[in-house]
């Protein structure tokens, strides 16, 4: 168990929908990432939050957006689906600060069907 | 941007022989190269990771050297095991959020 949490585990929704994945970083952590692994794909990075503030950002569609909130979770929204989002969604977290990337620890992550 | 290829995309090794995966960066500001294990359904896993200010680390069967000049890097397990099977990742990153990229993996399988 790596500290990590995500809900929901998995998510069946209709194309055209909005969800939301939320993520839980390890206690301590300040910093939090998405990325998007598609069937027997690699993990693409998304987006990057420290400490309340966009730090990074990767190749996260328009239709997407993120927020880390002063407890420091995350929140993952995903909305106008289309069958290509489906995928497994997983959040990391690290103990990044001041430019000194460290060890990334992933969530158990969300798995998205959009039907 | 951040590039890394990965090479070979699938390996399959007896059970006792070593294995080992390369990867190549593209970005020379990229100082940080971890490895991640990810079996079926699962969550990646860190195995090992080196800094940019070292060139070789090992951790009992597992280890990591980089060649920060040829911006290569790689991912040697001897004593393979059947539980060693899982797909690789390896992954360049660099300060202040620059270049998050993830390798495309290589699939792993430990023959019996």
């Amino acid at each position: 168990d790596s500290g990590v949490t995500q809900t929901p585990k998995h998510l069946i929704t209709a194309t055209g929908q909005r969800v939301t994945l939320r993520c839980s970083p390890r206690s301590g952590d300040l910093s939090v990432y998405w990325y998007q692994q598609s069937l027997d794909q690699g993990l693409q990075f998304l987006i990057q939050y420290y400490n309340g503030e966009e730090r990074a950002k990767g190749n996260i569609l328009e239709r997407f957006s993120a927020q880390q909130f002063p407890d420091l979770h995350s929140e993952l929204n995903l909305s106008s689906l289309e069958l290509g989002d489906s995928a497994l969604y997983f959040c990391a977290s690290s103990s990044w600060d001041r430019g000194r990337e460290e060890t990334q620890y992933f969530g158990p992550g969300t798995r998205l069907l959009v039907l | 941007g951040e590039n890394v290829e990965q090479h070979p995309s699938t390996l399959s090794v007896q059970e006792g022989d070593s294995a080992v995966i390369k990867c190549t960066y593209s970005d020379s500001a990229s100082n940080y190269f971890p490895w991640y294990k990810q079996e079926l359904g699962k969550r990646p896993q860190l195995i090992i990771d080196i800094r940019s200010n070292v060139g070789e680390k090992k951790d009992q069967r597992i280890a990591v050297t980089l060649n920060k000049t040829a911006k290569h890097f790689s991912l040697h397990i001897t004593e393979t095991q059947p539980e060693d099977s899982a797909v690789y990742f390896c992954a360049a990153m660099g300060n202040y959020g620059q270049n998050f990229v993830f390798g495309p993996g290589t699939r792993l399988s430990v023959l019996p």
